[in-house]
């Protein structure tokens, strides 16, 4: 079935370990983004790539990093983790930057 | 910059009330504007959309138009189910930048 495949589906981490969650698209969509959802605050943009090749930070880019080395992968690299990274990740794609999102499962990151 | 606004929940409906969700926006140029409805666990799935001023989108018996004068995009439904409890978030989509969503408003229906 297409779509969005995030991985894990959850996980607890130690504050200052180094974790990388992955997100893959068959949809060949060009553009991919990475948001996080908190009680209150609703998603937040942390970082987003209109093409492969090419990334952008969001709203939230501080503490994460990405990169986009093809157009299905996404990984969003968290260098070192701290409690306020608590959160559920959700990965998104479009067919390009002007059209509606398909949304990944999320992943649950705790830290502790 | 773009915002969404949306009414705070949680919402407490009985089934086959009238369901109605406010959202409005603040946006230069012209967005699109959607809905998107998250089941508990799951991702965020999209619910209708609409693309420019005056259009109406519709799905699974919700609908929304497009009010330009008024900045909104108010959802409603005239017959809620138990299995319409949800989370529900207003978007925009301003050309070229990635969505913007509201902080959205819990649905809960009860029977």
């Amino acid at each position: 079935i297409a779509g969005i495949t995030q991985a894990p589906t959850s996980q607890i981490l130690a504050a200052g370990r180094r974790m990388t969650l992955r997100c893959t698209q068959d949809m060949r969509h060009n553009a991919m983004y990475w948001y996080r959802q908190d009680l209150g605050l609703g998603l937040r943009l942390i970082h987003y790539s209109n093409t492969a090749g090419t990334t952008g930070k969001g709203e939230v880019p501080d503490g994460y990093s990405v990169s986009r080395a093809n157009t299905d992968d996404f990984p969003l690299t968290l260098a070192s983790a701290v409690p306020s990274q608590t959160s559920v990740y959700f990965c998104a794609s479009s067919i390009d930057p002007n059209t509606e999102a398909f949304f990944g499962q999320g992943t649950r990151l705790t830290v502790v | 910059g773009d915002s969404v606004t949306q009414m705070e929940g949680p919402v407490t409906l009985s089934e086959e009330a009238f369901l109605t969700i406010n959202c409005t926006y603040t946006a230069t140029g012209y967005p699109s504007l959607f809905w998107y409805v998250q089941y508990p666990g799951e991702g965020l799935q999209l619910l209708l959309k609409a693309t420019k001023a005056d259009d109406k989108g519709s799905n699974k018996g919700f609908e929304a138009t497009y009010r330009k004068e008024t900045t909104s995009f108010h959802l409603e439904k005239g017959s809620v189910q138990v299995s319409d409890s949800a989370v529900y978030f207003c978007a925009l989509r301003n050309s070229g930048y990635a969505l913007n969503f509201g902080k959205g408003t819990s649905l809960l229906v009860t029977p």
